[in-house]
């Protein structure tokens, strides 16, 4: 496609279950970042993959987030037992920039709006 | 944690008129970056403005940066009803080089028609 994908665009669920959030980058970036953006804020960083290998996740806030790129291309971010301060919009970047460039413009999905009730 | 400072928070205007956002920052930059967002979904980039660089044009949108304040502005002119979103400016910080940008809480537009 053209741009990034994320699916679902919503996802609405319980506490303490499992998610699942998918973002397809464009493709032949090797750069791909995870955000997350709640409600009159600015986003905030969660993860960066340069390739399949996660280059930086020190945004991750506890160890119930965890994101996987295995063939460098998707990427799935995945939230154990689900907690009402999780929901917010997850977004989804990709740059062909790799880490050392000056210029790291990232386009940005459209995002998954997570719910927890 | 966030590292850019918008101001002003919200801003209201009428078709025509300029519009000037400014964002400031802690830290030393490679680059900055202004986004726009539309209805809490995806972020559209707009402009990149390098550390050695003072002023860039695009269109309608004027950046400047000021790295001895830590400062940047945009300036939207001659607004339209369609620039209404929310804008946020995204610093690379050298520490963080490549990977992360470090966004601010953003300005709320709003164009009158």
């Amino acid at each position: 496609g053209a741009g990034v994908s994320q699916t679902p665009s919503n996802k609405v669920t319980e506490k303490g279950k499992y998610v699942e959030l998918r973002c397809d980058p464009i493709s032949g970036h090797t750069a791909l970042y995870w955000y997350r953006q709640s409600l009159g804020q600015g986003p905030e960083f969660l993860i960066y993959f340069q390739g399949t290998g996660a280059a930086d996740d020190s945004g991750l806030p506890n160890d119930r987030f965890f994101a996987v790129r295995p063939e460098g291309s998707v990427s799935t971010l995945k939230i154990q037992r689900t907690e009402r301060g999780d929901s917010a919009v997850y977004l989804c970047a990709s740059s062909y920039a790799s880490s050392g460039r000056v210029d790291n413009e990232q386009f940005f999905g459209p995002g998954t709006r997570l719910t927890v009730l | 944690s966030q590292q850019g400072e918008e101001d002003p928070q919200a801003l209201s205007i009428q078709e025509g008129e300029n519009a000037t956002m400014n964002c400031s920052y802690k830290t030393s930059i490679n680059n900055l970056q202004w986004y726009r967002q539309n209805s809490g979904r995806g972020l559209v980039h707009l402009i990149l403005i390098r550390s050695n660089e003072r002023e860039k044009h695009s269109g309608r949108l004027r950046v400047t940066l000021d790295t001895s304040k830590k400062s940047s502005s945009l300036l939207i002119t001659a607004s339209r009803a369609a620039d209404t979103a929310s804008y946020f400016c995204a610093t690379d910080r050298e520490e963080t080089s490549g990977s992360r940008l470090t966004f601010g809480e953003g300005t709320q537009l709003t164009v009158n028609p």
